[in-house]
């Protein structure tokens, strides 16, 4: 059975970089064709995609937000990490992580809900 | 950066059927396959439709997918009041970054 959980912190002040970590069961990183990614949605908004690693460490960035992510994956952990450098308000957002094989993003973590406020 | 553009919202009774469409261009979906995705009022997105037209084991087969040139379009047939969610379609752009669409609240009347 394949879970992901987001986990980092609720509340960030701008400026500040956002860490959050992926943990997840049932699937390896290390396998051909798998990938894990980052997907956010601000409250009332559309889903935004930002990040994703594969099992090779290939790495694919939102280009809107390319200067500002880092996403680096642990396989010996089972974690994939997604920093967001400089955050602001507009950061505001849950932020999900998500198993990817192939063209198919078929799991999904629960989401969790960041807010960027002074 | 692509954006894949949708109606804000669809309606229908029950039972009958609904089509979304999702617009793209040649850099994303004239040149990628789409994926579909249903998102129930606080839940996380849930694939329905990946490489066009493939349904996940357990999808009903309500819920089909079809693409032509730089467009794509979900249709939800024998509407029932649980398909009240928003739909997103997405899409590899140029396989480098991949795209939502706008998304498509549907409303059961």
């Amino acid at each position: 059975q394949i879970t992901l959980k987001e986990s980092g912190p609720t509340l960030v002040k701008p400026t500040q970089t956002l860490t959050l970590t992926c943990t997840f069961s049932g699937f390896s990183l290390t396998t051909t064709g798998v990938g894990v990614g980052w997907i956010r949605q601000p409250p009332g908004k559309a889903l935004e995609w930002l990040a994703l690693v594969y099992w090779d460490d290939d790495k694919r960035y939102s280009p809107s937000l390319k200067s500002r992510l880092t996403i680096t994956k642990d396989t010996s952990k089972n974690q994939v990490v997604l920093t967001l450098t400089n955050v602001d308000p507009v950061d505001t957002a849950t932020y999900y992580c998500a198993h990817r094989l192939g063209t198919r993003q078929d799991y999904w973590g629960q989401g969790t809900l960041v807010t960027v406020s002074s | 950066q692509s954006v894949l553009t949708q109606p804000p919202s669809a309606s229908g009774t029950p039972g009958q059927r609904v089509t979304i469409s999702c617009s793209g261009s040649s850099s994303d979906i004239g040149s990628n396959t789409v994926s579909w995705y249903q998102q129930l009022p606080g839940t996380a997105p849930k694939v329905l439709i990946y490489n066009n037209y493939q349904r996940p084991s357990g999808v009903p087969d309500r819920f089909s997918g079809s693409k032509s040139g730089t467009s794509a379009s979900l249709a939800i047939s024998g509407l029932q009041s649980e398909d009240e969610a928003d739909y997103y379609c997405a899409a590899w752009y140029h396989s480098l970054a991949y795209v939502f669409g706008t998304g498509t609240k549907v409303t059961v009347l």
